[in-house]
């Protein structure tokens, strides 16, 4: 069964205190692996999509990588406006046409100023 | 390019009246989606459609029904609301023909208390 784990569920930062995020999955072929941002009384936002091992993406102060069990998002320096929920997805060969992903419960990340 | 919007943002409803929730999308996208959202539950799939007049359920389909006369927009339907519906549902598009994409794009949410 397909599946999604993100740990840890919640994390607080000092402002400039680097660290990383962890999304690890199980599934039968993996199509595409998803970071989405998700501020309070929002809708997520998109972040990155990575499509096989070895795969890199930065975007300011994050970067997100991949093997063939893990994700990993690592703030580098975060700030205070880095504060939010990040959610790990991830689409298998079994999604088939309807392209459904597969969704983490998500970490909160608190940065203290 | 507005994306995907949502109306409307909150609503309450009581124990057994029905209402629609909009979603429209402006990107040309096949894919569309409805989710639930509970805290500590994660997103939840509720109905999709991968275009024009298809539509299939997702993991929580019950209670609910959907359409999509067209390809921007995908309303779901609430029938007889019960206290259980109340949550965020997020609308959410994806793949635009051609391109070899198929991250998930969100609207803003529509917050629903049924009391």
């Amino acid at each position: 069964e397909d599946q999604v784990t993100q740990s840890p569920e919640a994390l607080r930062l000092q402002e400039g205190e680097s660290s990383s995020l962890n999304c690890s999955y199980t599934v039968s072929g993996l199509r595409g692996l998803f970071w989405y941002r998700q501020d309070p009384g929002k809708g997520p936002e998109f972040l990155f999509t990575l499509y096989s091992a070895g795969e890199e993406k930065e975007k300011e102060r994050l970067k997100a990588t991949l093997t063939k069990k893990e994700s990993f998002l690592h703030i580098t320096a975060p700030k205070p406006e880095d504060s939010a929920t990040y959610l790990c997805a991830v689409q298998g060969m079994n999604a088939g046409n309807n392209r459904k992903l597969i969704w983490g419960l998500g970490t909160s990340l608190a940065v203290n100023p | 390019n507005a994306g995907v919007t949502q109306t409307p943002k909150f609503r309450i409803l009581k124990i057994g009246q029905s209402m629609t929730l909009q979603c429209t999308q402006d990107m040309n996208h096949n894919y569309m989606y409805w989710y639930r959202q509970d805290p500590g539950m994660g997103l939840k799939l509720i109905y999709y459609s991968v275009g024009a007049g298809i539509t299939d359920k997702g993991e929580v389909p019950n209670g609910y029904n959907v359409s999509r006369s067209t390809t921007e927009d995908f309303p779901l339907r609430l029938e007889l609301a019960a206290p259980s519906q109340t949550s965020v549902y997020f609308c959410a598009s994806s793949y635009q023909p051609g391109q070899i994409k198929y991250e998930q794009y969100f609207g803003p949410g529509t917050r629903l208390t049924v009391t």
